[in-house]
């Protein structure tokens, strides 16, 4: 069976201080791979998407960065943490190409910017 | 672009209680539309998946509708118990995507 895995589940974080959270999927091969961020009241933000290993698609424009060094890890990095990057982070994957496919979440890093 | 909404915002029902949560989204043009539950502090759950072609799903007392021309779909669920409790999200793929577009969810309170 297919498991994900992400950490840290929680993490504080100083202004200006870097980033880096990692995430990674079992059980599976050549995933699609997701990173989501969820900030009260405004919903679940898709932030960056990866069809294959080197291949990253950003959907909001800021300060983050993705990068896919394996077929299953997808990691979540900042250079310099700002105020508004807290809120609860996501990483996801579904099955490559099968539209129809479910989407998988992993637990969640909470992280608060202060 | 599409837009999901969800409504009611937050609902409170007594244990028991059969309810129906609502989601709206703007462009029928979709694969398919997933139902997620998200506990607090939690990662999502996928409850039921309909695919485009698709009127409804079920999965024990959730029933899932779609109906794509109005661009609307329905969670139904049966005999609500307090373990019910929740935030329960849609998400629509749209047609020529990869990726799904949220509502803001429904925040489902079951009290015993």
């Amino acid at each position: 069976s297919q498991t994900i895995h992400q950490w840290p589940a929680t993490l504080v974080q100083p202004v200006g201080s870097p980033l880096s959270l990692e995430c990674t999927v079992e059980g599976t091969s050549n995933p699609n791979l997701y990173w989501y961020r969820q900030a009260a009241g405004r919903g679940l933000q898709l932030l960056f998407y990866s069809v294959g290993i080197g291949q990253i698609s950003s959907e909001v424009p800021q300060n983050l960065s993705a990068s896919r060094p394996q077929d299953r890890q997808f990691i979540l990095s900042s250079k310099k943490l700002l105020l508004s990057d807290s809120g609860f982070y996501l990483c996801a994957w579904s099955a490559l190409g099968a539209t129809n496919e479910k989407l998988f979440f992993g637990s969640g890093t909470q992280l608060s910017v202060l | 672009k599409q837009e999901v909404t969800q409504i009611p915002a937050a609902l409170s029902v007594p244990e028991g209680e059969n309810l129906v949560l609502n989601c709206s989204f703007t462009d029928s043009a979709i694969y398919n539309l997933q139902w997620f539950r998200q506990d607090p502090g939690k990662g999502l759950t996928s409850l039921l998946l309909i695919q485009s072609s698709q009127r409804e799903q079920t999965s024990g007392r959730l029933n899932a509708s779609l109906d794509k021309s109005s661009g609307r779909s329905t969670l139904y669920i049966a005999a609500s118990q307090p373990g019910d409790s929740a935030t329960y999200l849609c998400a629509v793929r749209r047609s020529g995507y990869s990726t799904l577009t949220f509502g803001k969810g429904t925040m489902l309170l079951v009290s015993p």
